[in-house]
């Protein structure tokens, strides 16, 4: 089955400072990279995905890129603002059981 | 978007007890239903997948006896932990897709509490 690692597990910038949150996957056959935003208590938003068959993807302050050849796949969040202190998941397809792995999330907390 | 709804948000049984947890898709129709459960400051953790119309498979670890899952429709999918304990007590969230894409919508979670 799927194999996902996240780093850092916390992680603590300057507003208006870039995060970059990394994962590793083990299943070469995975085709499918989300990533999620929770706040406490809530449920995991979808806040950016990637699909295989690219390696980059941009939406406004949010950015994902994908090396498949490494199995990495990393969120860049440029111009951090307080609201998007969360706790950030990444995820991958195994392909085995049309299910998501999920890492172990990493905590982001952006100090004003 | 595609809305996935769950009920309760919130409970609190006595120790022994069960309980029911209903997921459904409001606006289309999910071929797959994934039950998580969660515990705090932990990330989530598949328990089962289920497709409707047949049983649902599980991860291994987790009781089928225990948490019983139905698919009867390509709009609900229910969770009930039977017999529950205190820890049972977590944050279950339940999340569907369509059979043509990847993506995943997410309910909005039941907080167990087992006393």
């Amino acid at each position: 089955g799927e194999n996902v690692e996240q780093h850092p597990s916390t992680l603590s910038v300057q507003e208006g400072d870039s995060a970059v949150i990394k994962c590793t996957y083990s299943d070469s056959a995975s085709n499918y990279f989300p990533w999620y935003k929770q706040e406490l208590g809530k449920r995991p938003q979808l806040i950016i995905d990637i699909r295989s068959n690219v390696g980059e993807k941009k939406d406004q302050r949010i950015a994902v890129t994908l090396n498949k050849t490494a199995k990495h796949f990393s969120l860049h969040i440029t111009e951090t603002q307080p609201e998007d202190s969360a706790v950030y998941f990444c995820a991958a397809l195994d392909t085995g059981r049309r299910a998501l792995t999920f890492g172990s999330g990493t905590r982001l907390q952006v100090q004003p | 978007g595609a809305v996935v709804s769950q009920h309760p948000s919130w409970v609190i049984c006595k120790s022994g007890t069960s309980v029911k947890i209903e997921c459904r898709s409001l606006d289309f129709q999910a071929t797959t239903m994934f039950w998580y459960r969660q515990f705090p400051k932990q990330s989530l953790m598949l328990m089962a997948t289920s497709n409707e119309g047949s049983k649902a498979t599980y991860e291994q670890g987790v009781e089928k006896d225990k948490f019983l899952i139905n698919h009867a429709s390509l709009t609900l999918s229910t969770l009930t932990v039977t017999s529950a304990h205190p820890e049972d007590s977590s944050f279950y969230i339940c999340s569907a897709r369509t059979s043509s894409d990847n993506e995943q919508f997410f309910g909005p979670g039941t907080r167990l509490t087992v006393l």
